[in-house]
């Protein structure tokens, strides 16, 4: 199975400015042939399911503020949120699907400062 | 709007079979993937497997002895079946839609497993 590994397991930031989360995997998740990366971003708010920030590690969901930015390739990413607001904090995940078993990372929880 | 719900008991036995249901509104079963994806405190979020609309399906390795997924296109529904239960089970349930990522997910439904 790809392991993925966040970081930092927890962060604290102040409204208005920039949180940055990282997420690596065991092995590559590049798809050479289409230059893809099988990766996609979740933010969990309490009680809710997840909901999809980005996928091919960059690809914003529809409707997703544009504060939310995912980059990264091969096996190092990180999702950045910029402009902090009061209704970001969550859990964050990634999650690869570049081969099954598909798998998530540990989560990283998002606080305000 | 695509809306799935979950269903099923929140509480089952160690050893029985835990058994789901999730209801499809809004939109058609057909050519989609659906999988379910459990949380626990203990594990986080574990997908558990897809299945195609068609029946193909690809279960995680770690549980594939134990899980069986079906769906009814007919009514819009998706099930999953996982036998022989322990209290390593005990999890919140999601119900999904996509084959890679999860652009819907359902509520979930949290299932205990317990005497």
């Amino acid at each position: 199975d790809i392991v993925m590994t966040q970081s930092p397991g927890s962060l604290a930031v102040s409204l208005g400015e920039r949180a940055t989360i990282n997420c690596k995997s065991s092995q590559s998740v590049l798809y050479s042939p289409e230059n893809k990366n099988y990766l996609a971003w979740y933010q969990q708010k309490p009680g809710q399911p997840p909901k999809v920030l980005a996928y091919w590690a960059s690809t914003r969901e529809s409707g997703v503020p544009d504060r939310f930015s995912g980059g990264g390739s091969g096996t190092d990413f990180t999702l950045t949120i910029s402009n902090l607001q009061a209704e970001d904090v969550a859990v964050y995940y990634c999650q690869q699907f570049y081969t099954t078993p598909y798998t998530f990372g540990q989560g990283t929880r998002l606080e305000i400062k | 709007q695509v809306l799935l719900q979950e269903s099923g008991p929140g509480l089952v036995k160690p050893s029985e079979t835990l058994s789901l249901t999730c209801t499809v509104s809004g939109g058609s079963i057909s050519n989609y993937y659906w999988n379910w994806i459990r949380q626990s405190p203990g594990k986080g979020l574990e997908w558990i497997g897809y299945m195609y609309y068609s029946g193909r399906t690809s279960y995680n390795p770690s549980l594939k002895s134990r899980v069986t997924f079906s769906i009814d296109t007919s009514k819009n529904l998706v099930s999953l079946k996982l036998t022989s239960v322990t209290a390593a089970d005990t999890a919140v349930y999601y119900c999904g839609r996509g084959g890679r990522w999860n652009s819907y997910w359902g509520q979930g439904i949290l299932v205990t497993v317990s005497s």
